[in-house]
């Protein structure tokens, strides 16, 4: 059973490039979560699906932000016109939708910077 | 809102040496899960334990042990007889249950814990 991945494990970009980020989730897991960690501080929930469907998205995701899973298999998180602030690990994690089943497991995450 | 306090920002002990984490949580649900993640130099958020808000026994694993009280909102982790290898960032965290819906996590600031050989 292979773990969560993320692509790419790291991205340099320039201030207003937009970038795109890939999470593949635990084969089975139909629950999948993004999360921003900023140095020096624990991750923070920005979204999650349910399949598809994109059911609680945080203030913290502003209208740059979009998250999409389109085939409830993958997702891609894409962040427009970056800003210095975007500079962040980018954190996927998916568990299954199994009762009793509520632990979230974490990929190794994306790495932002933004000059 | 929920929020999680991991009052110690770092910790040093000279290895072999017990310590002890502290997690103090707030929330307004009657039930909700609890978590310890352990994030090494590599960044990989690794889960260490899960608790449900209605099961408080105390829990063991290996060198590893947990004590929840519900009464003062707090979930406590031990690591006896510490090694160099447990040097890592740990992370006390808290969520909805399921049943209720969204269970996005909401995270403590993490404790950086240091063993020193």
């Amino acid at each position: 059973d292979t773990g969560v991945s993320q692509d790419p494990r790291h991205k340099i970009t320039k201030r207003g490039q937009n970038v795109t980020f890939r999470c593949d989730p635990i084969s089975e897991h139909n629950r999948l979560y993004w999360y921003r960690q900023t140095l020096g501080q624990g991750p923070e929930f920005l979204t999650y699906f349910q399949n598809e469907a994109q059911l609680e998205k945080s203030r913290l995701l502003s209208d740059r932000f979009s998250a999409e899973r389109p085939k409830g298999s993958f997702s891609t998180l894409e962040i427009q016109r970056t800003e210095q602030g975007d500079s962040a690990m980018y954190l996927c994690a998916s568990r299954s939708g199994l009762a009793g089943s509520d632990t979230q497991y974490f990929g190794p995450g994306t790495r932002l910077t933004v000059l | 809102a929920q929020k999680v306090t991991q009052a110690q920002t770092e910790i040093s002990v000279v290895e072999k040496e017990d310590v002890t984490l502290d997690c103090v949580y707030e929330t307004r649900d009657t039930t909700y899960y609890l978590f310890w993640y352990k994030q090494p130099p590599s960044g990989e958020l690794v889960f260490l334990i899960r608790r449900n808000s209605f099961d408080e026994q105390n829990e063991i694993s290996g060198r590893y042990s947990w004590n929840f009280q519900k009464s003062t909102s707090s979930f406590n982790f031990t690591i006896t007889a510490s090694q160099v290898v447990d040097s890592a960032v740990y992370f006390c965290a808290l969520s909805h249950h399921s049943g209720g819906g969204a269970d996005g996590l909401t995270f403590g600031k993490g404790t950086h814990l240091i063993i020193q050989p």
